[in-house]
């Protein structure tokens, strides 16, 4: 089973809103990530945790809060957000942090209005 | 860092036949090279991957192969169905996911 899972499929927020997304992953993995996907464009890294501790921060703003409370749960606390936010939001997970494969869940469809 | 470029953007096939996605990368120490598939609306699916000690890998309909030397990979898809109508990304890595670099992807229809 490679099945990350992502809570909510769809969110639509204000610029003055919080919100939280949710990622699950019950493979064992150790290493969890969050990418934004903008329209036509690849994943990009923002996120990567390692043993449940923040090891890359890839400069992003400081209205993304990454959260990792176990080691099957991210979330990525949103506040504040500009339209331009507006994304897909994917996480993903590998075995270990020294590991390259790499599975992604279906990701948030946000959109910032 | 590296830096991957993927050919061709987009890609129609007629059902039945092949398609062929190719991608270049520049960092010769990458050592692992996925590809993913990404279907309208949802996240991305590995569907194949190759490791530098390996020329050739075969999953069914789907192939992949590796030239170190040129640093070029493909990615091959036989008797195309419709169902392979995505968006495809190339990846490479020097050996952890954090550094796993994307190509800018490529749209394959595939038509009855």
């Amino acid at each position: 089973d490679t099945e990350v899972t992502q809570t909510p499929k769809h969110l639509v927020m204000g610029m003055t809103n919080k919100k939280s997304l949710k990622c699950e992953q019950h493979m064992g993995h150790r290493a969890m990530y969050w990418y934004k996907q903008k329209a036509k464009k690849p994943p990009e890294l923002m996120f990567v945790y390692s043993y449940e501790k923040l090891s890359i921060n890839e400069s992003v703003p400081s209205r993304f809060s990454p959260e990792c409370p176990n080691s099957s749960l991210l979330n990525l606390h949103l506040h504040a957000l500009q339209p331009e936010d507006s994304a897909l939001y994917l996480c993903a997970s590998s075995h270990a942090p020294d590991r390259d494969e790499a599975f992604f869940g279906q990701g948030t469809r946000l959109t910032v209005v | 860092g590296e830096n991957v470029e993927q050919h061709p953007s987009t890609l129609s096939v007629q059902e039945g036949d092949s398609a062929v996605i190719k991608c270049t990368y520049s960092d010769s120490a990458s050592n692992y090279f996925p590809w993913y598939k990404q279907e309208l609306g949802k996240g991305p699916q590995l569907i194949i991957d190759i490791r530098s000690n390996v020329g050739e890998k075969k999953d069914q309909r789907i192939a992949v192969t590796l030239n170190k030397t040129a640093k070029h990979f493909s990615l091959h898809i036989t008797e195309t169905q419709p169902e392979d109508s995505a968006v495809y990304f190339c990846a490479a890595s020097t050996g952890t996911a954090s550094k796993l670099t994307f190509g800018t992807g490529t749209r394959l229809q595939v038509t009855l």
